[in-house]
């Protein structure tokens, strides 16, 4: 049971090169999520599916763009990247009842140059 | 090098000592309450949860304090050890919204 994984785990990008970042969880959960964390601040929510087939805006949504493959898949996609996308990016699953914990995965640490 | 929590307030306290961390929510409204634990080039580590009909809940080694009245939650360790050295942060859960995360504590364990 390895939980939520993402892949890569670090990536230097150009401005304006694109990628995706993909994220599968093995916990059977129906809610996935997109975090980004910037030094000093708070985990950010990007975009998040709260279940197979339906995808919501977060709080920072602009320059990103998610696909929910299926129950175990969620990917962010940066079509064109800037350096104020330079983050920590998290993918996270829960079960989607309203008292259950976010579980995330390690992260991927992208710079775009 | 670790780059997340850069700019963070820091608790140093002696290993063996009992931690206090504390975190202030914004919204009246939440009913779900939660701390994660943090390690350099790890994702975020649930350590313990709280309902709103609550005040207090422990786990092994870690409480969870929850004063509404104030809108203050804490989390206490004791007899922290090194390995409990890490950035730890709260959520908070309003009912059928998304969580909201406090920016952290770093928690330096000195031997």
């Amino acid at each position: 049971n390895a939980g939520v994984t993402q892949t890569p785990k670090f990536q230097v990008l150009k401005t304006g090169q694109s990628m995706t970042l993909q994220c599968a969880q093995d916990m059977n959960h129906n809610s996935m999520y997109w975090y980004r964390q910037d030094p000093g601040m708070g985990l950010r929510l990007i975009y998040y599916s709260a279940s197979e087939g339906t995808t919501d805006k977060g709080e920072v949504p602009n320059g990103y763009n998610v696909s929910r493959l299926n129950k175990r898949e969620f990917s962010l996609r940066l079509e064109s990247a800037a350096p104020s996308q330079t983050s920590v990016y998290f993918c996270a699953s829960r079960s989607g009842t309203e008292v259950s914990p976010l579980h995330f995965g390690n992260g991927t640490r992208l710079t775009v140059t | 090098g670790e780059s997340v929590g850069l700019h963070l307030p820091t608790l140093s306290v002696q290993e063996g000592d009992n931690s206090i961390i504390n975190c202030a929510y914004s919204n009246s409204a939440s009913d779900y309450f939660i701390w994660y634990k943090q390690e350099s080039g790890k994702g975020p580590q649930f350590i313990i949860d709280i309902r709103s009909n609550m005040d207090k809940r422990q786990g092994q080694r870690v409480t969870v304090l929850l004063n509404k009245t104030v809108k203050h939650l804490s989390l206490q360790i004791a007899a922290t050890q090194p390995g409990d050295s890490a950035v730890y942060f709260c959520a908070e859960i309003p009912y059928g919204q998304n969580f909201v995360f406090g920016p952290g504590t770093r928690l330096s364990v000195l031997p």
